[in-house]
C-alpha cells in the first residue's frame, strides 16, 4: 500500500461532460503529480503541486485543470470529454517534490468515455 | 530536452535464471534516475533509484540497477527471476536543478516463465 488513496477507481461518462477526480497524498507529503497513461501514448505528466501551489506543468490540456487544497488533498477537473480522454489518471506523492525524490503513485481511475 | 528509451516491448526469462531489463537515457546535465513496477490495475510502485555515488543501486525485492555513465544505460538486473516478478517495469529520468518532472519509458513487460 503506497499510503496514496484515490477516488473513484472507476468512472464512465459520456462525451461532453465533466468529471472530478480526487487524490489524497501519503501523509507527510507536500508534492502532488498528475499522470496519465494510455495505450498510445504512455505515461505522461499532466500536472505538479506542492503546498498548494502549482509547481510545473506538462502535457495538461486546456479542457483539464487541477487544484491542491490546504489540506494537501488533490482534484482533477476534465471537462468537454472526448473519446480520446479515456484513459488511467494516476496520483502520486512525494515529500517536497524535489526531482531526485521517489514518488509514490495511487492505484489510479479508470475513465471510460462513451 | 530528457528522453528514456526502453528497447524492448517484452522480456521473456525461465525462473530462476537473471533477468535484464534495459533503460537508456538521454538529458542534459546530471541524470537521477529511477525504476518502477506496475502490476496490473495497480499503481506505479517505486523499485530504486540512482542518485550519485555507488554505480551499482540496490532496491526492493533483489533488483539491483547498474549506472553506465558513458554508455548512458540504467540497466535493471535480479540474479534469480520469480514468476511473481512479472509485470510491466518502467525506466524514469529527472534533472538535477531541473524544474522538469519524470520522464518516464515506455514500459517492458516482463513475463518469468514456470
Amino acid at each position: 500500500d503506497s499510503g496514496v488513496t484515490q477516488t473513484p477507481k472507476h468512472l464512465i461518462t459520456a462525451t461532453g461532460q465533466r468529471v472530478t477526480l480526487r487524490c489524497s497524498p501519503r501523509s507527510g507529503d507536500l508534492s502532488v503529480y498528475w499522470y496519465q497513461q494510455s495505450l498510445d501514448q504512455g505515461l505522461q505528466f499532466l500536472i505538479q503541486y506542492y503546498n498548494g501551489e502549482e509547481r510545473a506543468k506538462g502535457n495538461i490540456l486546456e479542457r483539464f485543470s487541477a487544484q491542491q487544497f490546504p489540506d494537501l488533498h488533490s482534484e482533477l477537473n476534465l471537462s468537454s470529454l472526448e473519446l480520446g480522454d479515456s484513459a488511467l489518471y494516476f496520483c502520486a506523492s512525494s515529500v517536497s517534490g524535489a526531482p531526485h525524490q521517489p514518488q509514490h503513485f495511487g492505484d489510479g481511475t479508470r475513465l471510460s468515455i462513451l | 530536452a530528457q528522453s528514456v528509451a526502453q528497447p524492448e516491448d517484452q522480456v521473456n526469462v525461465a525462473e530462476g535464471n537473471p533477468l535484464t531489463v534495459k533503460c537508456t537515457y538521454s538529458v542534459s546535465g546530471n541524470p537521477y534516475l529511477f525504476w518502477y513496477v506496475q502490476y496490473p490495475n495497480r499503481g506505479l510502485q517505486f523499485l530504486l533509484k540512482y542518485i550519485t555515488g555507488d554505480n551499482l543501486v540496490k532496491g526492493s525485492y533483489g533488483f539491483e540497477a547498474e549506472f553506465n555513465k558513458s554508455q548512458t544505460s540504467f540497466h535493471l538486473k535480479k540474479p534469480s527471476a520469480l514468476v511473481s516478478d512479472s509485470a510491466l517495469y518502467f525506466c524514469a529520468v529527472s534533472v538535477s536543478g531541473s524544474a522538469r518532472q519524470l520522464t518516464f519509458g515506455s514500459g517492458t513487460q516482463l513475463t518469468v516463465l514456470p
